[in-house]
């Protein structure tokens, strides 16, 4: 049972570049979610999924696109990389399922640094 | 829509002593989930104690322990016989309980320092 996982640890990108950050979970969560921490702050939420094929903003979803295909996969994608989008990235996922299982489960997140 | 408070930025505390981080929430609904995370160097993040707001005794898993004010919409972490390891920042959260889209609301963290 591997939990979250995410790739890649670390990524630097130029101005202007895309990519997209992977997480999956083996857990059959019917939740997953996408934060940012920027240094010394809390999380702030970027785009969550309730299940697969649908997915909602965030506080902070300006320059992020998401999809959920699956049940395990949430990419979340980052056009035109920008300074602002430097952050540690954190995936994490949930059963919310009654009162079980409520916490979150987070990945070991992404550092990406824009140049 | 609701908030989280953590007043306190850093804390320090001696090795075996006993030391309390502080969270505020603000809130209408009365049926709701509080959590403490502990984020260490490795920036895993760790979940430390949950507490069910419905329920009134305090949850506690080994040396940690909290101080569940429901009325006063307040959540204390107390970390008893501190140890090294326990160095890290802690992050106090709040999810609603009610049926719905369940999103998770996070303090600004507490970073905490063991002295030896």
């Amino acid at each position: 049972n591997a939990g979250v996982t995410q790739t890649p640890k670390f990524r630097i990108l130029k101005i202007g570049q895309s990519m997209t950050l992977q997480c999956t979970q083996d857990m059959n969560h019917n939740y997953m979610y996408w934060y940012r921490q920027d240094p010394g702050m809390g999380l702030k939420l970027i785009y969550y999924s309730v299940g697969a094929g649908i997915t909602d903003k965030g506080e902070v979803p300006n320059g992020y696109n998401v999809s959920r295909s699956t049940t395990e996969d949430f990419p979340l994608r980052l056009e035109l990389a920008a300074p602002s989008q430097t952050s540690v990235y954190f995936c994490a996922s949930s059963l919310n399922s009654g009162r079980a299982y409520n916490e979150q489960f987070f990945g070991p997140g992404t550092r990406l640094t824009v140049l | 829509a609701q908030t989280v408070t953590q007043s306190q930025p850093e804390m320090s505390v001696q090795e075996a002593e006993t030391v309390t981080l502080s969270c505020t929430y603000d809130t209408s609904e009365s049926d709701y989930y509080l959590f403490w995370y502990k984020q260490p160097p490795s920036r895993q993040m760790i979940l430390v104690i949950r507490q069910e707001a419905y329920k009134q005794q305090n949850a506690t898993e080994n040396r940690f322990s909290v101080n569940f004010q429901k009325a006063a919409k307040s959540f204390s972490l107390k970390i008893s016989d501190s140890q090294l390891g326990d160095a890290a920042m802690y992050f106090c959260a709040y999810r609603h309980g009610t049926s719905g889209t369940y999103k998770y609301i996070f303090g600004t963290g507490t970073r905490l320092k063991v002295l030896a």
